[in-house]
């Protein structure tokens, strides 16, 4: 079963903590990416990765940090200098050379208490 | 920088009411437009356009581009409380792999 998989679903988190957010996907794409979205709006851009040990800045990037050591696998840390960090973050992948469709996980609520 | 504007933000309608929702782009070297539904959590596939004038149809929702103007419509006929929703289109900027999304529209369709 191709899939794209986003662990924990929710998580809590102290003030000044880092935390990471788990992406895998399965579906063999090359490019990788990490949104953010607030209660009832769109999704802003934080990291996206067009290929292993290679990723770009996208709109939002302040306060987060990403690695791409494996294909497969586009962890998102959550900083103590993310300012707001309380939000839904959804992952997503798509294939390099097909169609522009992105696969989305189903996401994960980051609380900080 | 590459940007997408949707309209209207939100939406009310009775069931049955057909609906259009918009979407403008600005982005780098354009190739394709895209609509995503997000019910509760993951957003899901609606359409692609790459070219004007030709329209998309799945059951009671359409699409269609006009890359003069810049922009696409989503409309939605005889509206149904399944389809409340939020409704996003994206934009991949020519070349590269960024993908960028629109504010949403986000409608609620009342019985």
């Amino acid at each position: 079963d191709g899939g794209i998989t986003q662990s924990p679903k929710y998580l809590f988190r102290k003030e000044g903590q880092n935390v990471t957010l788990s992406c895998e996907q399965n579906l063999n794409h090359d490019a990788m990416y990490w949104y953010r979205q607030d209660p009832g709006q769109g999704l802003r851009l934080i990291y996206y990765s067009q290929i292993v040990n290679d990723f770009q800045k996208g709109d939002i990037a302040e306060g987060y940090s990403v690695s791409r050591e494996k294909k497969e696998s586009f962890p998102l840390t959550v900083t103590s200098a993310q300012k707001n960090p309380t939000a839904f973050y959804l992952c997503a992948s798509k294939a390099s050379g097909g169609p522009d469709t992105q696969y989305f996980g189903p996401g994960t609520r980051l609380t900080v208490l | 920088e590459d940007k997408v504007v949707q309209s209207p933000l939100s939406l009310v309608v009775h069931e049955g009411d057909t609906v259009t929702l918009n979407c403008s782009y600005e982005v780098t070297n354009f190739r394709s437009l895209l609509w995503y539904k997000q019910e509760k959590k993951a957003p899901t596939f609606l359409f692609m356009l790459t070219s004007s004038g030709i329209e998309k149809k799945s059951g009671r929702l359409s699409s269609i581009l006009d890359k003069k103007e810049l922009f696409s419509i989503l409309n939605i006929t005889a509206t149904q409380t399944g389809d409340s929703a939020i409704y996003l289109c994206a934009a991949p900027s020519g070349g590269y792999q960024k993908v960028t999304f629109g504010t949403g529209t986000k409608l609620q369709v009342i019985p």
